[in-house]
């Protein structure tokens, strides 16, 4: 199994408060991603990285934000957490951006 | 934009019997790749195979061999003698996200019955 980690596994929060989910791989991969998964969509780009403090935007970006000092971590940040941001969040990581994506555990994250 | 649809939500099959369950996408690259990801209940996303656009072939991995018609844009999965164990959701997604994400479907819940 590639080496990916995620923490905390779950999390519960109050509306408005900050939340911070990491992503630590072993793998010495380039490509870095974070999903969100809700019921009735699959799972969707938050925010991708494609190198130490190389990162964009994906489908679903607004309310997040991200933060990649180091090849093994990718952090995610809500800033002011929302009820519509309750979800289950996956990294994945890839040797490219045309290979496999390998997946982390997940997290799920309820927004009271 | 791209688009991967599954038209199944759920399907169930009986152990050891074969089931096969369907993937369309859209996408105006002439090269890439397609993958379905199981998900358990345990929601790990676990690679169950992977199918590169301009190899003819379709790819098998033990029991589980796709049906790839490029000109269709049709990417199915077959599990043959299915087992108690592959009982979860399975999702078709492609490369063909401009970040280099993947794109998916909204997935297929199968369930296996003794």
């Amino acid at each position: 199994d590639a080496g990916i980690t995620q923490s905390p596994r779950h999390k519960v929060t109050e509306t408005g408060t900050p939340v911070t989910l990491r992503c630590h791989q072993t793998e010495n991969h380039r490509y870095m991603y974070w999903y969100r998964q809700d019921p009735g969509h699959g799972l969707r780009l938050i925010h991708y990285s494609y190198g130490v403090k190389d990162t964009d935007k994906g489908e679903v970006s607004d309310g997040y934000s991200v933060s990649r000092s180091k090849t093994e971590d990718f952090l995610l940040t809500l800033e002011s957490a929302t009820s519509s941001q309750t979800s289950v969040y996956f990294c994945a990581i890839s040797e490219s951006d045309a290979n496999e994506q390998f997946f982390g555990p997940g997290t799920r994250l309820t927004v009271l | 934009a791209q688009t991967v649809t599954q038209s199944q939500p759920e399907m169930s099959v009986q152990e050891a019997e074969t089931v096969t369950l369907s993937c369309t996408y859209d996408t105006s690259e002439s090269n890439y790749y397609l993958f379905w990801y199981k998900q358990p209940p345990s929601r790990q996303m676990i690679l169950v195979i992977r199918q590169e656009a301009y190899k003819q072939q379709n790819a098998t991995e033990n029991r589980f061999s796709v049906n790839f018609q490029k000109a269709a844009k049709s990417f199915s999965l077959k599990i043959s003698d299915s087992q108690l164990g592959d009982t979860a959701m399975y999702f078709c997604a492609s490369d063909g996200g401009s970040q280099g994400n993947l794109i998916f479907g909204k997935g297929t819940k199968l369930s296996v019955k003794p």
